[in-house]
């Protein structure tokens, strides 16, 4: 079975900095784009970024563009989001995701809460 | 960014009826729209891709439909698993903008 488990998240102060990992497994994940999807406490799904399957194309959501950059490792099985300059804004449950027929995503991560305040 | 609009917000129905869900882009994505379903707190679960296939497991209550700028996602006969909250997603380019979402309560 497809598995993908996020952590990383926690507690960050504004300005500081968090590293987000999503494990895969039960898929071969260097043959598929992945994706970030976060979400505020009680609001809706936002797309933050997508990354291709080798790390060489990227995409980011204009709220996040020069803050977080995605990675990946494919020999781990794992994807990375890497955010600095945190804002309270940033604070939500972020999602990574299986890239899909039609750029969808059929595939999801239980989550990781990010909070990010003073 | 391509905007997308859904109608209504929130949606109250009983079991058994039919429901529509609309989604409007500012913009065509000619058929690159997705659905999903999300219960409080889980994960997002794909319903329909490219505006009207099901993907594979979800029952065939749910259809899609539309092109260019109009999208809908229809639940013939609504049962009690059904009321969650509602997403259309483009996918035609990046950012993947989600519409805001609708929730769908029971009557």
């Amino acid at each position: 079975d497809v598995q993908l488990v996020e952590s990383g998240g926690g507690l960050a102060q504004p300005g500081g900095s968090l590293r987000l990992s999503c494990a895969a497994s039960g898929f071969s994940f260097s043959s598929y784009w992945m994706h970030w999807v976060r979400q505020a406490p009680g609001k809706g799904l936002v797309w933050v970024s997508r990354i291709d399957s080798d790390g060489s194309d990227t995409n980011y959501a204009d709220s996040v563009k020069g803050r977080f950059t995605v990675s990946r490792d494919n020999a781990k099985n794992t994807l990375y989001l890497q955010m600095n300059s945190l804002r309270p804004e940033d604070t939500a449950v972020y999602y990574c995701a299986r890239h899909y027929v039609s750029n969808s995503a059929d595939s999801w991560g239980q989550g990781t809460l990010v909070t990010v305040s003073s | 960014d391509i905007q997308m609009t859904q109608s209504p917000s929130s949606l109250s129905a009983s079991v058994g009826d039919r429901v529509t869900i609309t989604c409007r882009a500012s913009q065509s994505i000619i058929m690159y729209l997705n659905w999903y379903q999300q219960k409080p707190g889980r994960a997002p679960n794909l319903l329909i891709y490219a505006a009207s296939t099901l993907h594979a497991g979800v029952p065939s209550r749910f259809s899609g439909s539309g092109s260019g700028t109009d999208f809908t996602l229809t639940i013939s006969s609504l049962q009690p698993e059904d009321f969650a909250t509602y997403y259309c997603q483009q996918s035609y380019s990046t950012p993947y903008t989600f519409g805001q979402g609708t929730k769908l309560e029971i009557k």
